[in-house]
C-alpha cells in the first residue's frame, strides 16, 4: 500500500498568519491517465471530514480561496494564506492513484 | 444537497456481528461509487470497503484487515448502503463513515456511526 506521510503532526498557528502542511507519498501519484489523485480533507473537532482540494490543486465548491494545494509526483503541500479560527482541526491528505485508497496520518492545526 | 446518514452503531462483544446502514439523498445513488471509511478513537482515517455500481457489476473491494469478515452491499431501490460486520475484534472499534465519490476519489461523508467492540 502507498504510505502517505504528513508533516508536521501538530501546527500551532497565529490568526491571520500563513500555514503550510506537507504530504509525501511512498510512490509517485501520477496515474497512467495523466491525473494525480491527491486530495486534502479538513476535519473540525467532532465533525466528519470535508473535502477541500481534489486532484492536487482544485478547490471544492464553497472552499475559501485562502486554501491552495500544490505539488507533483510524491511531494504535495496544502497552504492556508491567512489562518482563521474556523480552520482549527485536523487536515488529512489522501491518495487515489493506487489501490487501496490511503490517507496521511493527519496534521492537527490549532491557534496559538 | 447530498446527504449521507449512517445508523446501526452499537456496543458489541468480541466475536459478535452487526449491520450498519447508510441512507442517502441528493445524489444519483445508482451511479455512485460508495465506500466505508473508519476512524478509531483519536486516530486517523482508514478506508474499509468499496462497492462499484451495479452497472459495473457491483465489484467489491476490501481493506486487508476486514477482508473475509465484513460484507459491503447496496440496495439501489432504497438508495441505501450497508456494511455487515462479522467476527468483530476490539480493534474494529471506530466511527464508521459512509462516503461517496468516484473510482479514485472520496468527496461526501456522512456524520458517522460509532461501533464499540468490548467484552
Amino acid at each position: 500500500d502507498v504510505v502517505m506521510t504528513q508533516s508536521p503532526l501538530s501546527l500551532p498557528v497565529t490568526l491571520g498568519q500563513p500555514a503550510s502542511i506537507s504530504c509525501r507519498s511512498s510512490q509517485s501519484l501520477v496515474h497512467s491517465d495523466g491525473n494525480t489523485y491527491l486530495n486534502w480533507f479538513h476535519q473540525r473537532p467532532g465533525q466528519s471530514p470535508r473535502r477541500l482540494i481534489y486532484k492536487v490543486s482544485n478547490r471544492d465548491s464553497g472552499v475559501p480561496d485562502r486554501f491552495s494545494g500544490s505539488g507533483s509526483g510524491t511531494d504535495f503541500t496544502l497552504k492556508i494564506s491567512r489562518v482563521e479560527a474556523e480552520d482549527v482541526g485536523i487536515f488529512y491528505c489522501m491518495q487515489g492513484t493506487h489501490w487501496p485508497l490511503t490517507f496521511g496520518g493527519g496534521t492537527k492545526v490549532d491557534i496559538k | 444537497e447530498v446527504q449521507l446518514v449512517e445508523s446501526g452503531g452499537a456496543l458489541v462483544k468480541p466475536g459478535g456481528s452487526l449491520r450498519l446502514s447508510c441512507t442517502t439523498s441528493g445524489l444519483n445513488f445508482i451511479n455512485a461509487y460508495m465506500s466505508w471509511v473508519r476512524q478509531a478513537p483519536g486516530k486517523g482515517l482508514e478506508w474499509v470497503a468499496r462497492i462499484r455500481t451495479n452497472y459495473e457489476g457491483g465489484t467489491i473491494e476490501y481493506a486487508a484487515p476486514v477482508k473475509d469478515r465484513f460484507t459491503i452491499s447496496r440496495n439501489d431501490s432504497k438508495n441505501t448502503l450497508y456494511l455487515h460486520l462479522d467476527s468483530l475484534k476490539t480493534e474494529d472499534t471506530a466511527i464508521y463513515y459512509c462516503t461517496t465519490g468516484t473510482f479514485r476519489d472520496v468527496d461526501y461523508w456522512g456524520q458517522g456511526t460509532l461501533l464499540t467492540v468490548t467484552s
